[in-house]
């Protein structure tokens, strides 16, 4: 079985601030991660992926992801915060074992950048 | 560029219409999802397709159907609409590696009324 928490519903950050958005997963073998942004009334678009490798992911807008395994996370990070950053984020995973066609979303979370 | 598009942005719909969602994607992509987005409940998967003809359920298939005739195409259809199922219904697709993320359309908005 496969599951992914968010556990923080919103996150609230000052511009030019780093940010985090956190992760967990769990996973009988080896996952693949996935982060994923929503704007208001928009489908969900790629950020990032971990495969394997190296466990700093970087993506697009300036994002990265560091995969810990000792931690199961895969938390997202930005050094600067941009208003235009605001948006749904939402992390998903696949068991890379089971070979699933099925990722599991975690619930998002909500990112607010203040000016 | 890449594209999932879906048939409708907005759509309202009564009580008891059948109602279809079309969802079309120009990557030949051999899988094709359908999501419904509640606040606070994220994402639930209603249908996959791994195929075409080929359909498995989701978490919450109950009150919807799916088609899927063709590969670029996927459809998804309310037999018959309850307010319950006033929400927010995106439409993904991906390749069938497990390593490969997916892509998705803009959404449809139903509200039945």
């Amino acid at each position: 079985a496969q599951s992914v928490a968010q556990p923080e519903d919103q996150v609230n950050v000052a511009e030019g601030n780093p940010l985090t958005v956190k992760c967990t997963y769990s996973v009988s073998g080896n996952p693949y991660l996935f982060w994923y942004v929503q704007y208001p009334n928009r489908g969900l678009q790629f950020l990032l992926k971990y495969i394997t490798g190296d466990n700093l992911v970087k993506g697009s807008y300036g994002f990265e992801a560091e995969f810990n395994k000792s931690q199961t996370s895969f938390h997202l990070k930005k050094p600067s915060a941009l208003v235009s950053d605001s948006a749904l984020y939402f992390c998903a995973v696949r068991d890379a074992s089971g070979g699933s066609y099925i990722p599991t979303f975690g619930r998002g979370t909500s990112l607010i950048v203040h000016p | 560029d890449v594209k999932v598009t879906q048939s409708s942005r907005y759509l309202v719909k009564r009580t008891g219409e059948k109602v279809f969602l079309e969802c079309v994607q120009d990557m030949d992509h051999e899988n094709m999802f359908w999501y419904r987005q509640d606040p606070g409940l994220g994402l639930r998967l209603i249908y996959f397709s791994y195929d075409v003809k080929m359909k498995e359920k989701g978490d919450i298939p109950e009150g919807y159907s799916v088609s899927r005739e063709k590969k670029e195409r996927f459809s998804l259809i309310l037999e018959s609409a309850s307010t319950n199922q006033t929400s927010m219904y995106l439409c993904a697709s991906g390749r069938t590696h497990p390593n490969n993320e997916q892509f998705f359309g803009p959404g449809t908005r139903l509200t039945v009324l």
